[in-house]
């Protein structure tokens, strides 16, 4: 298996851009994570899918955000619009319960 | 609210010389808790974890230690190599809530 897969790997856009993240999960994982990393919260949850289905998205920071998951083998997360606050790194891992399994990331740098 | 902490942001040893990381948490009903570690520029990955039920585990050079009346565990690893360098997550888990800690830099010095 290929891992979790994140794309873009770095993506830079202006504020005020929609940006959309992608992330196929590790076949057969049921549970879907998106994670953001900042210096000063470390790794924070955003959200969390089980089957496809958002279980807790209490940890998005606001409206502008959102994540869909349409099928078990893909998932994004839009930022709409961006603002320079969101430049940070955005991991998004699976698991079968257990240990989660990262993808290496995408990194965000809203100017 | 950070529910887990690690109050290190970075922690230096010597190449053969035992590592500990700590971390604290504040919920008890974490029942389940895990160790990442993190190269740059890659997603981490999963180094061992421990159920709320165990107070140790351990693999090979690494081992996990569970206090729960202190809601403390650490990570021991020993003999330590400069391979082992990274930013090393501690996580908890409830069954369906998720915190990482902000993360320990460890530096090995050969």
């Amino acid at each position: 298996d290929a891992g979790v897969i994140q794309s873009p790997r770095h993506e830079v856009t202006e504020m005020g851009q929609e940006v959309t993240l992608r992330c196929k999960p590790i076949s057969g994982h049921d549970y879907l994570f998106w994670y953001r990393q900042t210096m000063m919260r470390g790794l924070e949850l955003l959200i969390y899918f089980n089957n496809n289905v958002p279980i807790d998205d209490s940890g998005m920071p606001e409206d502008r955000f959102s994540a869909k998951m349409p099928n078990a083998s893909f998932s994004t997360l839009k930022i709409q619009p961006s603002e320079p606050r969101d430049s940070a790194v955005y991991f998004c891992a699976s698991s079968s319960g257990g240990e989660q399994y990262f993808g290496p990331g995408t990194r965000l740098t809203v100017t | 609210d950070q529910q887990v902490k690690q109050n290190s942001p970075s922690l230096s040893v010597q190449e053969g010389r035992i590592s500990i990381l700590n971390c604290d948490y504040t919920n008890s009903m974490f029942d389940y808790f895990l160790w990442y570690k993190k190269y740059p520029a890659e997603g981490p990955t999963f180094l061992i974890s421990i159920s709320s039920i165990k107070d140790k585990n351990e693999d090979g050079r690494f081992t996990v230690f569970l206090n729960k009346s202190a809601k403390h565990l650490s990570l021991h690893i020993v003999p330590s190599q400069p391979g082992d360098s990274a930013v090393y997550f501690c996580a908890a888990d409830t069954g369906n809530q998720f915190y990482f800690g902000t993360g320990t830099s460890l530096t090995v010095i050969p």
